[in-house]
């Protein structure tokens, strides 16, 4: 079963400007993940937050996590055509169980 | 490293026939997972493995789905018999207890096309 909702479903922007995408969850975690699914292959890790942290940063990628709020926000600075890809958070249940949200298609627009 | 290794990548078979998918985790890498992804259903843990132990199997459809881990290298999925609803890409990630810092590693997945 998904643990998460992520918000948009899609989203289409230029080239250099700023993507944001968010994602709830329902149950304690862990830690929540990131990553990214380019059409037709496999998933790769992006980063990282645990569930002690609140934002944390990775080159052009900035992530927040609100435990409170049970949420979190992704956002890629300064958009690429190649960042062109599905994103998806994962989170981490107890247990080493990762479990996955339905995912943010992102299209950069050269 | 190689990464996570599966096979094969496409896979089409015929309504009622039995099919097995292959996977190799990355070395040193104890916890190993099967994930299935539909448009409809997204992306959906069947079973994961810890030290080649089945730990939860909660997310396997049906009784036509079984997995097993022979060994810390090599695991496979099998489905018998296959129905058209299988279709789907199976994805194989692994991970250690690091890697819960880390990350997970997936295979680049294989896609299933039951006829």
């Amino acid at each position: 079963s998904q643990q998460g909702e992520e918000d948009p479903q899609a989203l289409s922007i230029q080239e250099g400007e700023n993507a944001t995408m968010n994602c709830s969850y329902k149950t304690s975690i862990n830690n929540l993940q990131w990553y990214r699914q380019n059409s037709g292959r496999g998933l790769v890790h992006l980063i990282l937050i645990r569930s002690n942290e609140r934002e944390k940063h990775s080159g052009r990628l900035r992530v927040t996590l609100d435990t409170s709020k049970k949420s979190s926000s992704l956002l890629i600075t300064a958009s690429r055509a190649a960042d062109t890809a599905s994103y998806f958070c994962a989170t981490l249940e107890y247990g080493n169980k990762l479990v996955f949200g339905a995912g943010t298609i992102l299209r950069v627009k050269s | 490293d190689a990464g996570v290794i599966q096979s094969p990548r496409h896979e089409v078979t015929e309504m009622g026939q039995e099919v097995t998918l292959r996977c190799k985790p990355i070395s040193g890498h104890d916890y190993l997972f099967w994930y299935r992804q539909t448009m409809m259903r997204g992306l959906e843990l069947l079973i994961y493995f810890n030290n080649n132990v089945p730990i939860d199997d909660s997310g396997m459809p049906e009784d036509r789905f079984s997995a097993k881990m022979p060994n810390a290298s090599f695991s496979t999925l099998k489905i018998q018999p296959s129905e058209p609803r299988d279709s789907a890409v199976y994805f194989c990630a692994s991970t250690n207890l690091n890697g819960a810092a880390g990350g997970y590693t997936f295979g680049s997945g294989t896609r299933l096309t039951v006829v």
